[in-house]
């Protein structure tokens, strides 16, 4: 399995509140990427890195942030928690480009209340 | 942008019985295709992947995959299944911008 963790791995916050993930990854992957999973959507890329301070935008990433200041973490921030983002949050690696194979961490499950 | 079609949301086998997953896909050019499964409170491990060549794939825990690109599919296959297979399955496509996307899944039940 590669090795990729995520913390934490259950959080409860209330509205409004910030919050952050971490994503660590131990395989010197460049590419990083954020997705949310819920019911019926399947996973949604919010954000992914290409590299150290390398980052653009997935496909739902309004209300999230990320940052990437070293080749293993890729943080997850979201500013003012909403119920919307309660979901389940994973973290992928993949090598060399972005196409490849992703490889997947134990995910976040986050509530927000 | 791509996308995947799982158009069966839930599907329930009995041990021993074959397995197909139905994934259609939309993509202008040649997709990358997955297969990856999830159990419960995990997260997606890959089983199969589709570049180029054969249209027959093989993957891990003797499921397999054929890519038609006539009929825009990549369904999945198992000749047997165990009890130890029921999770959910996701098919997923990428192209060359980065962006990969994933079905809504579909859950198998395995009845004894």
């Amino acid at each position: 399995d590669a090795g990729i963790t995520q913390s934490p791995r259950h959080k409860v916050t209330e509205t409004g509140t910030p919050v952050t993930l971490r994503c660590h990854q131990t395989e010197n992957h460049r590419y990083m990427y954020w997705y949310r999973q819920d019911p019926g959507h399947g996973l949604r890329l919010i954000h992914y890195s290409y590299g150290v301070k390398d980052t653009d935008k997935g496909e739902v990433s309004d209300g999230y942030s990320v940052s990437r200041s070293k080749t293993e973490d890729f943080l997850l921030t979201l500013e003012s928690a909403t119920s919307s983002q309660t979901s389940v949050y994973f973290c992928a690696i993949s090598e060399p480009a972005g196409t490849e194979t992703q490889y997947f961490g134990p995910g976040t499950r986050l509530l927000v209340l | 942008a791509q996308s995947v079609t799982q158009p069966d949301i839930h599907i329930t086998v009995s041990e021993g019985a074959s397995l197909e997953l139905r994934c259609n896909y939309s993509y202008g050019a040649t997709p990358y295709l997955f297969w990856y499964v999830q159990s419960p409170g995990q997260g997606l491990q890959l089983l199969l992947k589709y570049f180029s060549g054969d249209t027959l794939v093989q993957g891990i825990k003797g499921f397999e995959a054929e890519f038609k690109r006539s009929q825009s599919s990549f369904n999945l296959r198992k000749p047997s299944v165990h009890w130890s297979d029921a999770a959910e399955y996701f098919c997923a496509v990428g192209g060359q911008n980065n962006d990969m996307r994933f079905g809504a899944g579909t859950r198998l039940t395995v009845k004894p």
